[in-house]
């Protein structure tokens, strides 16, 4: 059982370059969502997803389209990346009330 | 909207000391409370949540609604506790079941 797991773990961006960031979990679990971290906010959701098929936004949409084709992956994809899109994004995954994280993809956009 | 708020960035205390690091929150509604953990070198996980009323690791955290709080409290803290210690909030209306973050407290418990 490998939980939640994404690809890649590190990547670098020049600005204006795009990138998809997968995330799979092998739990089942309907829910799953995109969240990114940076000093001093905590994690703030970006999308998340209710089922396959199903998208919504978070608290910080803007710059990110996502993706969930088959009930156990999530894409985040980043159409056109910016400076301000550096930051550590973690995938989560859940059935009932507490989420399960993936590792976490290191991200700079230069 | 719901808002956690953790006040302190960076808490340090020595072992065997207690230790209680503080989480407020902000929602109408009648809310669902979680503290998450962040151990060095691995993933975020579920620490404890405020409708078990359970202690794990020895820690406890009591959802106070009159003052909106929900700390996290341990009598007496190891090296081990460091870590960075989320508290999350989520509404019970709604079924999409998303958190809401305060923005960390990083604890350091020194030797």
């Amino acid at each position: 059982n490998a939980g939640v797991t994404q690809t890649p773990k590190f990547r670098v961006l020049k600005t204006g370059q795009s990138m998809t960031l997968l995330c799979a979990q092998d739990m089942n679990h309907e829910y799953m969502y995109w969240y990114r971290q940076d000093p001093g906010m905590g994690l703030r959701l970006i999308h998340y997803s209710v089922g396959e098929g199903t998208t919504a936004k978070g608290e910080v949409p803007d710059g990110y389209n996502v993706s969930r084709l088959k009930k156990q992956n999530f894409l985040l994809g980043l159409e056109s990346a910016a400076p301000s899109q550096t930051s550590v994004y973690f995938c989560a995954s859940s059935w009932t009330t507490e989420q399960y994280f993936g590792p976490g993809t290191r991200l700079t956009v230069t | 909207a719901q808002r956690v708020t953790q006040p302190e960035k960076l808490l340090s205390v020595f072992k065997g000391a207690p230790v209680e690091l503080k989480c407020n929150y902000s929602y109408s509604g009648s809310p669902e409370l979680f503290w998450y953990v962040q151990y060095s070198r691995q993933r975020l996980q579920l620490l404890l949540r405020h409708i078990s009323r359970e202690s794990i690791k020895g820690f406890t955290a009591d959802l106070n609604k009159g003052e909106t709080s929900f700390h996290l409290k341990k009598p007496f803290a190891q090296e081990e506790d460091s870590a960075m210690y989320y508290c999350a909030l989520r509404a019970l209306s709604g079924s999409a079941r998303q958190l809401t973050f305060g923005s960390g407290t990083q604890l350091t418990v020194l030797p």
